[in-house]
């Protein structure tokens, strides 16, 4: 099946900085991918639709200007949470559709 | 917008047949039912996709009865390695309906030894 891959797999940053998470489709081209987050014991939130080309889709509650994403080509969405807090440590998931929706092995965001 | 609803745990021993059934009452006709599972700290796997009647592959199998307002899927003889959340989702394949799907809480296998 096709593989959609995370980068990094886990990464801690402190307070106030910026922490960039990029998602690639392997073997396909994806014009949509998208980005969820997952707190512990909970399921996946959609966060965002990313459009390559074109501004990303949020929503309702996700802040547009915390959460950058840039759909730069076809296989590459990167999602930038910017001035990370605490509360923004979760489990962040990027997606892209083939056939079906293949989903990468997410990022372990920590933030102290 | 099709809600899906499914029991939140199960518990089965190892080597039994595992049936999880999934509830969508409101299934749209161009909707399809597709089920992952997710370990812990990874991302959700696909395991099967139908639309109607029954679908297998070689990890499990999907049943869907005539109304489509449910599904099951099915896993042969389980192993502790199938212990996880496995989820169900009902979207439009041909929209791109599933980037709006809201994935319910999931139903959380436990495998006994």
């Amino acid at each position: 099946g096709a593989v959609v891959s995370q980068h990094p797999s886990w990464v801690i940053c402190k307070s106030g900085t910026s922490v960039k998470i990029e998602c690639r489709s392997l073997d396909f081209q994806a014009t949509t991918m998208f980005w969820y987050r997952q707190f512990p014991k909970q399921s996946l939130m959609l966060m965002a639709t990313s459009n390559e080309g074109s501004k990303a889709t949020y929503e309702q509650g996700v802040e547009k200007d915390k959460f950058l994403i840039n759909h730069a080509s076809l296989t590459l969405s990167t999602l930038t949470v910017t001035s990370a807090h605490p509360e923004d440590s979760s489990f962040y998931i990027c997606s892209a559709r083939e056939a079906e929706q293949y989903f990468g092995p997410g990022t372990r965001l920590t933030v102290t | 917008l099709a809600k899906t609803t499914q029991p939140i745990s199960m518990d089965s021993y190892e080597g039994q047949e595992v049936n999880i059934t999934c509830s969508h009452n409101n299934i749209a006709t161009n909707d399809y039912i597709t089920w992952y599972q997710q370990f812990p700290s990874q991302g959700p796997r696909f395991i099967i996709q139908g639309y109607k009647t029954k679908v297998t592959n070689e990890v499990a199998s999907l049943f869907i009865p005539a109304d489509r307002k449910s599904s099951t899927l099915s896993l042969p003889r389980v192993s502790l390695s199938d212990t996880a959340v496995y989820y169900c989702l009902v979207g439009d394949m041909n929209s791109g309906g599933y980037q709006k799907v809201t994935f319910g809480i999931g139903t959380k296998l436990q495998v006994i030894p």
